[in-house]
């Protein structure tokens, strides 16, 4: 059975800096891209950030551009999101996704709420 | 940057009845559109990807159809358990893009 389960959520001050992992199991996570989508509170889904099979290509969002850094861990089967200089429309559910186009497995997600 | 639209954003609908949802992209994706089910508390779910490939484990009550800029799920005869957001996503180019949500609710 396919499982990603997120960690490191919580409450972070503006400007601050939290790191989300993902630790994935039940699929070979060494040949599938990876992906974070966050969720705001009551609203849509906002693509975040994805990386290739072999940590090679990483992509991001707009919004996140510069700020937030993606990266994996193949041996540990492991997916991070290092999220710097936080704003308070930050504030989600971060979820963690098997793909980096179409998200086939997804994680229970992580609430981030930045705020002071 | 493609900007996805749904429509409606809500539909109220009773058991047994067919249920359309439109997505229109500002740019053609090609076939490149996926559909995900999102319930209450919940993370979202695969339901269709490339316009009509249905994901395994989905109900063939499912169907998605479409092409270039407009694309279409349809629910051919709504479940209890349908009852929930729906979301497409373009999968052709970066940033990727959802729309914004359609929920059904109870009628």
């Amino acid at each position: 059975e396919v499982q990603l389960v997120e960690s490191g959520g919580g409450l972070v001050q503006p400007g601050g800096s939290l790191r989300l992992s993902c630790a994935a199991s039940g699929f070979t996570f060494s040949t599938y891209w990876m992906s974070w989508v966050r969720q705001a509170p009551g609203k849509g889904l906002e693509w975040v950030a994805n990386i290739k099979e072999d940590g090679s290509e990483k992509y991001y969002g707009d919004s996140v551009k510069g700020r937030f850094t993606i990266s994996r861990d193949n041996a540990k089967n492991s997916l991070d999101l290092q999220m710097n200089s936080l704003r308070a429309e930050d504030t989600a559910v971060y979820y963690c996704a098997a793909g980096g186009r179409t998200f086939d497995y997804w994680g229970q997600g992580t609430l981030v709420t930045v705020s002071s | 940057d493609m900007q996805m639209t749904q429509s409606p954003s809500s539909l109220s609908a009773s058991v047994g009845d067919r249920v359309t949802i439109t997505c229109r992209a500002s740019q053609s994706v090609n076939s490149y559109l996926n559909w995900y089910q999102q319930k209450p508390g919940k993370a979202p779910k695969l339901l269709i990807y490339a316009t009509s490939s249905l994901q395994s484990g989905v109900p063939s009550r499912f169907s998605g159809s479409g092409s270039g800029t407009d694309f279409t799920l349809t629910i051919s005869s709504l479940q209890p358990e349908d009852f929930a957001a729906y979301f497409c996503q373009q999968s052709y180019s970066f940033p990727l893009a959802f729309g914004q949500g359609t929920k059904v609710e109870i009628k």
